[in-house]
């Protein structure tokens, strides 16, 4: 069973601070992981994509991955009242097929 | 990156009936996927819209009841077939690029009755 686990929050920060969000999966052989932002009503949209061990950084954004222990974390720096949504976390299994994270609610209070 | 429109962007409709779901990308492009995500859940992939041949479903979902097809690399319909109120959802449609990134249309609300 692969699974792509989510604390479904909601997490909430204040305006300003760094909000981080994780993402736990069960099967070791995933190669290719991504974060996902969804506005109430609307579809996913691609933040960032992050496939080697360690940190990658994009603007106020950080994908953070670690393989021997099988998270990935998304952290969001300065966080504006904008990024209020749900995060989802996604991991490619097999070359083939996007699993999706349950998502984690964010809201940043202004 | 892909731009993908869906049609209809909502629909209501009484159980019974059927509605098709259309997807059009910009480019053409090898993978594309339908999902369904109802109220407050995450994304649930119904299958994998194969171009020249049938779509691979995933468990739970079966052809009679979500009939796909894929004539082109740029299209794909999406049918919701007998619908039930269960069948409440958003519909998306979804598209992989060369650089395994997954874009997703902006779906297809549809409610019921």
């Amino acid at each position: 069973q692969k699974e792509v686990e989510q604390n479904s929050g909601p997490l909430s920060v204040p305006e300003g601070a760094i909000a981080s969000l994780n993402c736990t999966y069960s099967d070791r052989g995933s190669q290719s992981f991504f974060w996902y932002r969804q506005y109430s009503g609307k579809s996913p949209e691609l933040i960032m994509s992050i496939y080697s061990n360690g940190d990658k950084e994009d603007g106020r954004f950080t994908a953070q991955l670690n393989k021997a222990s099988q998270y990935v974390s998304l952290l969001i720096r300065d966080s504006q009242p904008s990024d209020s949504a749900t995060y989802l976390c996604a991991v490619i299994y097999n070359f083939n097929k996007f699993y999706f994270g349950s998502g984690t609610k964010l809201n940043v209070k202004p | 990156s892909a731009v993908i429109s869906q049609k209809p962007s909502r629909d209501i409709c009484q159980r019974g009936t059927s509605l098709t779901i259309q997807c059009q990308v910009d480019s053409q492009v090898t993978m594309m996927f339908w999902y369904r995500q109802q109220p407050g859940q995450s994304l649930t992939l119904i299958a994998t819209a194969n171009q020249g041949s049938e779509a691979t479903y995933e468990s739970g979902f079966v052809i009679d009841k979500f009939p796909i097809s894929r004539p082109n690399l740029t299209f794909s319909t999406l049918t919701v077939s007998n619908m039930s109120p269960e069948d409440s959802s958003i519909y998306l449609c979804s598209v992989r690029t060369e650089g395994e990134t997954q874009y997703f249309g902006p779906g297809t609300r549809l409610l019921v009755l």
